[in-house]
C-alpha cells in the first residue's frame, strides 16, 4: 500500500528566504506526482505535475524535483512571500496510469511566511 | 471553463438526516473522484466514477455512503443517516487525461450537529 510522508509538518520562515519542502513515498512504481496548495477553508490548487519519466518541473518561483528510484520529491520555493503561506500537499498516482488509481496524499506541510 | 464546481459550499445536517453533495467536472472531463478530508487528517480517496459507472469504490464506507455519476447532470455523493463522524470537507476532482493531472473543486464542508 502506497504511503506518502511530508516533512516538515509545519514551517515558519521570514519573508525572502528560499525553502525546501520534502515528500517521500514508499512505492516507487508511480505514474506521476502532483504538488498542490491549499489555503484555509479552500480547495486545492495544482502547482506542478511531474511525470514519472521527468526529473523536475518549474513554474515561476517554484521548482519541483522527482527522484523516483529513491521515492522522493522536493518543492523548492524561491524568494518566499507572505502570500505563499498555505498548506502544501504532495500526492502520487500509482501504477501505469491506465487503471482506476486515485491520488495518495501526504498530510501536508503548513507553511507560514513572516512579513 | 468554470473548473470543477461543487455545491453546496457548506452544509449543516442534523444526525440522522441525509446529505447530498454535488460535483460538476470540468468541461470535457469524464472522470470524477471524491475525496474526504477529516480534521487534522490528509485527503483520503473515496470513489472513482465515469459516466454511469462506478470504477473503484474501495475507499467508501460500507454503509450509508453511495455515489453516482449519471449520463446527464452532476456527480452526487450521498450520505444517509449522517453521524457526527461524517463531519468533514468533501472534495471532488476531475481528470481529462492522466498526463494533465487532477483539478479539484472548492469542496463541500459538511457539519453534522
Amino acid at each position: 500500500k502506497q504511503e506518502v510522508t511530508q516533512i516538515p509538518a509545519a514551517l515558519s520562515v521570514p519573508e525572502g528566504e528560499n525553502l525546501v519542502l520534502n515528500c517521500s513515498f514508499t512505492d516507487s512504481a508511480i505514474y506521476n506526482l502532483q504538488w498542490f496548495r491549499q489555503d484555509p477553508g479552500k480547495g486545492l490548487t495544482s502547482l506542478l505535475l511531474i511525470q514519472s519519466s521527468q526529473r523536475e518541473q518549474t513554474s515561476g518561483r517554484l521548482n519541483a524535483s522527482l527522484d523516483k528510484s529513491s521515492g522522493r520529491s522536493t518543492l523548492y520555493i524561491a524568494a518566499s512571500q507572505p502570500g505563499d503561506s498555505a498548506t502544501y500537499l504532495c500526492a502520487v498516482i500509482n501504477g501505469d496510469g491506465g487503471g482506476a488509481d486515485g491520488l495518495t496524499f501526504g498530510k501536508g506541510t503548513h507553511l507560514i511566511i513572516q512579513p | 471553463n468554470a473548473g470543477v464546481m461543487q455545491n453546496p459550499r457548506h452544509l449543516v445536517r442534523r444526525r440522522g438526516q441525509e446529505a447530498r453533495l454535488r460535483c460538476s467536472p470540468m468541461k470535457g472531463h469524464s472522470h470524477v473522484y471524491w475525496y474526504r478530508q477529516l480534521p487534522e487528517e490528509g485527503l483520503k480517496f473515496m470513489v472513482y466514477l465515469q459516466k454511469e459507472n462506478i470504477i473503484d469504490e474501495s475507499g467508501m464506507p460500507k454503509e450509508r455512503f453511495s455515489a453516482e455519476f449519471p449520463k446527464e447532470g452532476p456527480s452526487i455523493l450521498r450520505i444517509q443517516q449522517v453521524v457526527r463522524g461524517d463531519s468533514a470537507a468533501y472534495f471532488c476532482a476531475s481528470e481529462g487525461a492522466r498526463s494533465y493531472g487532477y483539478t479539484f473543486g472548492s469542496g463541500t464542508r459538511l457539519t453534522v450537529v
